[in-house]
């Protein structure tokens, strides 16, 4: 069964560096996002993508992050200048419509 | 107000027996749908059941179903026949809106389940 995949699992970081997380969502889907969440607390929506732009965006996403679909299989979040505050795991979901979200197994982010 | 609100604190069920987990919704959008998914120990998030507000019968997907109560704003998950697998934290969560590009889904807090043997 197709399933979306994230890589790398986990990262460490440290504060101020650039981090690129990277997700390969199932082929025939067309809806992207990325959430995050925080060690022991709910999950936060950061980004939703289509047909390669932003679609919605939260409070969270501001100037130093970034999304990119660079070719037809990978989607990308870029973080410019990682904080503190940034540690957490990090799931890239898909979907073909409004009724399904798949995740990934998440990349946890460690910022140092 | 919360969007999804789950109180439960941790939920206990001895393995086999049926458990229900609550989830209520607060929403004016009159078309949004509600999903469930099961996060274990190992971090992933597993999509369970998913449920739209204009289905007119539940959802049931396996040993899971889903209690909606569109007048109460109520989508409880109902696990049977329990399995110690089943041990996880468990998301509800609701999109707002009928279109696939602006989906965000909003979660709860989550409820921990453990099966006894």
């Amino acid at each position: 069964e197709p399933e979306v995949t994230q890589t790398p699992s986990h990262q460490v970081t440290q504060m101020g560096q650039e981090v690129i997380l990277r997700c390969v969502p199932i082929s025939n889907h067309l809806y992207f996002y990325w959430y995050r969440q925080i060690l022991g607390q709910k999950v936060e929506f950061l980004v939703s993508f289509y047909n390669n732009e932003i679609s919605e965006k939260s409070e969270i996403f501001d100037d130093q992050f970034s999304v990119e679909r660079p070719d037809g299989s990978n989607f990308t979040l870029k973080i410019r200048s990682t904080k503190l505050e940034d540690s957490a795991m990090y799931f890239c979901a898909s979907g073909r419509g409004s009724n399904e979200q798949f995740f990934g197994p998440g990349t946890r982010l460690t910022v140092l | 107000a919360q969007k999804i609100t789950q109180t439960q604190p941790g939920m206990f069920v001895q393995e086999k027996e049926a458990v229900t987990l609550d989830c209520t919704y607060d929403t004016s959008d009159p078309s949004y749908g509600l999903f469930w998914y099961k996060q274990p120990s190992s971090g992933e998030m597993i999509f369970l059941i998913y449920q739209g507000s204009y289905d007119q019968q539940n959802a049931t997907e396996g040993r899971y179903s889903l209690n909606f109560q569109k007048a109460r704003k109520s989508a409880n998950l109902v696990i049977s026949a329990s399995q110690l697998g089943d041990s996880a934290m468990y998301f509800c969560a609701m999109r707002e809106g009928n279109t696939g590009a602006n989906s965000k889904l909003t979660f709860g807090k989550g409820i921990t389940l453990s099966v006894r043997p």
